[in-house]
């Protein structure tokens, strides 16, 4: 059974750009959240989706954005960045309904801004 | 979510049992346990989950208190591998606002 697979895995922006984040969340999963991970920050929520729908959103400003398509594949877009936005990106699936809540995570997007 | 404290590191020798405590000591009743590791650069893993009871799959046991107020995750033959992060959090299922702790520090030498 394939795992969670995050595209592209590492790549280098400078200030000002966008930049979007692609996940494909296990088979039959339909639920997938995002994190950013930084040294200082820790692992932080940014939201999360279902059925193409955002259920939840963490406080990240609004240059942070996020969909989900009909075949629960997801993408993240970063816009105008930022220094600060230099970090590992997560993506994670889950059932969300019926299951018992296990998070799988995908290696993660490691995003450097110059 | 309720807070969790973990010690910040741990040693473990090749081939022996790796005791990893955790606290919650506010978790609520629908609150479940669940355990993660993370290797560096790497996404983080799921390992187990539990609720009340002790929960044991392939890769280690999680043994919950009667109170739930703590819980050991427990790999019984640890290896070089097992070399990560483990991040040990409380929450309701459907919850997906995670935030991990520092979690500890797992160094496993030969």
């Amino acid at each position: 059974k394939a795992g969670v697979t995050q595209t592209p895995r590492y790549l280098i922006k400078t200030r000002g750009q966008q930049v979007t984040l692609s996940c494909s969340p296990i088979s039959g999963h339909r639920s997938v959240s995002w994190y950013q991970q930084t040294p200082g920050q820790g692992l932080q929520f940014l939201f999360e989706y279902f059925s193409e729908t955002q259920r939840n959103k963490g406080n990240f400003p609004g240059r942070f954005s996020g969909r989900q398509f009909s075949n629960s594949r997801s993408e993240m877009n970063v816009s105008t960045l930022e220094l600060g936005d230099s970090a590992l990106y997560l993506c994670a699936s889950s059932w969300r309904t019926g299951g018992t809540g296990e998070l799988f995570f995908g290696e993660g997007s490691r995003l450097t801004v110059l | 979510d309720a807070k969790t404290t973990q010690p910040p590191s741990m040693d473990c020798a090749e081939g022996r049992a790796a005791n990893l405590p955790c606290n919650h000591s506010t978790i609520s009743g629908n609150e479940y346990v669940y355990w993660y590791r993370q290797i560096h650069s790497q996404g983080p893993q799921y390992i187990i989950h539990g609720l009340k009871n002790n929960e044991t799959n392939e890769m280690a046991s999680l043994i919950i208190t009667e109170d739930r107020k703590s819980s050991t995750l427990i790999l019984p033959h640890a290896t070089l591998r097992d070399t990560a992060v483990y991040y040990c959090i409380v929450r309701v299922k459907d919850d997906y606002k995670l935030s991990f702790g520092a979690g500890t520090t797992v160094t496993v030498r030969a």
